[in-house]
């Protein structure tokens, strides 16, 4: 069973601090992965995908792969009360036409 | 303009009765999804179609039937509704295979079955 997992917080931050959110996967042969961002009654929203080992940065986010722990995470620096949502990582196993979620974080920043 | 629509976004129904739900994409995206997103936030596939071609068909009660018109049209007709099937449901598209792009979604088709 291919698994994705992830801490369902809350996470509260503060305004400004950096929000450190966290994904594993079961799936060794996962190639590449991606952050959605949901806001309550919302869609996904896709803000970052990473396929390489190390960082990728955009604004004021950056993603982190380390496939030998299997490990992805998303790092949101100076938070925002915007940034309140739901965070979902995926996996893409190699070789499917499918992408496996993790449950999602709650993120919370307060000011 | 949308680029994935999804008819209707709200649907409140009684158990037993059958209803559809419609999907759009205008990206000529290659390939539609259906996923379902429980309470806990959890989105779990259900059904994906690669250019009209059923290609994803998961664990699913066979109460639920996709149907693909064209490649930029995705529906999902449920019939006899149970409780049990109220959740949020998110149509997807992506450019072929999700492998580097992942998937645009839809806006949402909140179910209620009472």
């Amino acid at each position: 069973q291919k698994e994705v997992e992830q801490n369902s917080g809350p996470l509260s931050v503060p305004e400004g601090a950096i929000a450190s959110l966290n994904c594993t996967y079961s799936d060794r042969g996962s190639q590449s992965f991606f952050w959605y961002r949901q806001y309550s009654g919302k869609s996904p929203e896709l803000i970052m995908f990473i396929y390489s080992n190390g960082d990728k940065e955009d604004g004021r986010f950056t993603a982190q792969l380390n496939k030998a722990s299997q490990y992805v995470s998303l790092l949101i620096r100076d938070s925002q009360p915007s940034d309140s949502a739901t965070y979902l990582c995926a996996a893409w196993p190699y070789n499917t036409d499918k992408l496996i979620f993790g449950t999602g974080t709650r993120l919370q920043v307060f000011p | 303009d949308t680029a994935v629509s999804q008819t209707p976004k709200y649907l409140v129904t009684q158990m037993g009765n059958d209803k559809s739900i419609k999907c759009e994409q205008n990206l000529g995206h290659d390939t539609m999804y259906w996923y379902k997103q429980d309470s806990k936030k959890f989105l779990k596939i259900m059904f994906s179609y690669n250019n009209k071609e059923l290609i994803i068909n998961e664990t699913v009660p066979n109460r639920f039937s996709p149907k693909s018109p064209d490649k930029a049209h995705l529906n999902l007709h449920i019939n006899s509704l149970e409780l049990g099937d109220s959740a949020v449901y998110f149509c997807a598209s992506s450019q072929d295979s999700p492998s580097y792009y992942g998937y645009t979604f839809g806006s949402g088709t909140r179910l209620t079955v009472v």
